[in-house]
């Protein structure tokens, strides 16, 4: 079965220091693979997505996430975050059928 | 932008009634979703729909059932509510393999 593993529950860093957010996931073929941020009482939306092609891909706000087949990873990184940054990151994992896998959540506190 | 919105953003429920929880999608997607969010469980599936009239079990489908009257309706009903489906519920539409767009949420809490 799919699964998805962010194996930090939180992550704290500094305004303008860099960041990077765990995924790893688990599934025999390659998945489509997404990042979506949750801000405060608000739904999900979509950061960045994968399929093929260039294994790292651009997202929304400087985001970008790097794909490693030899490691199963999907992470997330920016180079300089933002005290908005602070929100709820997931990783999540569709394999073609009609049902999106979420990790558990990664919580961002970017501190001033 | 897709729009996705749930009704009741809050609900207080007493244990052993009935709650019904709405969700209207306006772009037409055929697959629309239901999940749980719970500290340390990120998001669980508890149902979706591949289309009107289509209903289909989810992960943790236990003590819920879902209506799919329309393409742009999709219900989540607790019978029986129990304190342990004291959770957030998000309902959610697109296609999983590009995107899925997400409502903000209803809070709900059974005492």
């Amino acid at each position: 079965a799919q699964s998805v593993t962010q194996p930090d529950a939180r992550v704290t860093v500094s305004e303008g220091a860099s960041l990077q957010l765990r995924c790893k996931y688990s599934y025999s073929a390659t998945p489509y693979l997404f990042w979506y941020v949750q801000y405060p009482r608000q739904g999900l939306q979509m950061l960045l997505k994968y399929y093929s092609g260039d294994p790292v891909v651009q997202g929304v706000n400087g985001f970008e996430a790097e794909f490693s087949k030899s490691d199963s990873s999907f992470h997330l990184r920016k180079a300089s975050v933002h005290w908005s940054d602070s929100a709820v990151y997931f990783c999540a994992v569709s394999a073609g059928g009609y049902k999106v896998v979420f990790g558990s959540g990664t919580r961002l506190l970017v501190s001033p | 932008e897709a729009a996705v919105t749930q009704s009741p953003r809050n609900k207080v429920a007493v244990t052993g009634g009935k709650v019904t929880l709405s969700c209207n999608q306006t772009n037409n997607h055929n697959n629309m979703y239901w999940y749980r969010q719970d500290t340390g469980h990120g998001l669980r599936l508890i149902h979706y729909s591949y289309g009107a009239g289509s209903t289909e079990k989810g992960d943790i489908p236990d003590g819920y059932k879902a209506s799919r009257p329309s393409q742009e309706n999709f219900s989540l009903i607790l019978e029986l509510a129990t304190p342990s489906q004291t959770s957030v519920y998000f309902c959610a539409s697109g296609d999983p393999n590009t995107e899925v767009f997400f409502g903000k949420g209803t809070r709900l809490t059974v005492v």
